[in-house]
């Protein structure tokens, strides 16, 4: 089956850039989503399609993907961006939507 | 205003079963695909099912065969079947769905517990 590896934890200063990375065989040739959630809430999709921004999502948040990686890259990292990051994917040769195992980004 | 929420989560011993539902509202939920996805207590997100428009069906490995997704749309509402309930179950369970031609899952419900326990 299909594996995303993300790293457990991203620590960032304030106003500072934050990247998150999503590791997958050719992930480049899959359509890459991302995921924000806060401690007892839904998650939140914050980029969709590799590098498209659902509305009401700040110009803040970016994506990127090629070759064995994806990344998340956070501009001018707030508080508020403290959050669990989550990757998906559709893998077809198994027909099953996959989820990378997370990433606690902290706000020092 | 689109809007799912959930119902049906509770209690349940090993082995027992339970339904859960998600009503939608704002949207149709035979327009696009639709998902259940589970966290457990600590834990990351886990995919566990999903039904496209066209009604064809997918299940995690660790659900196949235990779990059925379906969708009323009379009701406009999701379901998700869930028989011979593991201690590993244990969860909460969101329905998601896909909105318009954006990919991955835009609205999310606000999840109900499934707690499997003697």
């Amino acid at each position: 089956s299909y594996v995303l590896t993300q790293p457990p934890s991203v620590s960032v200063a304030p106003g500072k850039t934050a990247r998150i990375t999503c590791g997958g065989n050719n992930i480049g040739s899959k359509s890459v989503h991302w995921y924000q959630q806060k401690p007892g809430q839904a998650p939140v999709l914050v980029v969709y399609d590799d590098s498209d921004r659902p509305s009401g999502i700040p110009e803040r948040f970016s994506g990127s993907n090629s070759g064995n990686t994806a990344t998340l890259t956070i501009s001018r990292v707030e508080a508020g961006d403290e959050a669990d990051y989550y990757c998906q994917v559709w893998d077809s040769s198994s027909d099953h939507w996959v989820f990378g195992g997370g990433t606690k980004l902290t706000v020092l | 205003e689109v809007q799912l929420v959930e119902s049906g989560g509770g209690l349940v011993q090993p082995g027992g079963s339970l339904r859960l539902s998600c009503a939608a509202s704002g949207f149709t939920v035979s327009s696009n695909y639709m998902s259940w996805v589970r966290q457990a207590p600590g834990k990351g997100l886990e995919w566990v099912s999903v039904i496209y428009s066209g009604g064809s069906t997918y299940y995690a490995d660790s659900v196949k065969g235990r779990f059925t997704i379906s969708r009323d749309n009379s009701k406009n509402t999701l379901y998700l079947q869930m028989n011979s309930l593991r201690a590993e179950d244990t969860a909460v369970y969101y329905c998601a769905s896909k909105r318009g031609d954006w990919g991955g899952q835009y609205y999310w419900g606000q999840g109900t517990l499934v707690t499997v326990s003697s």
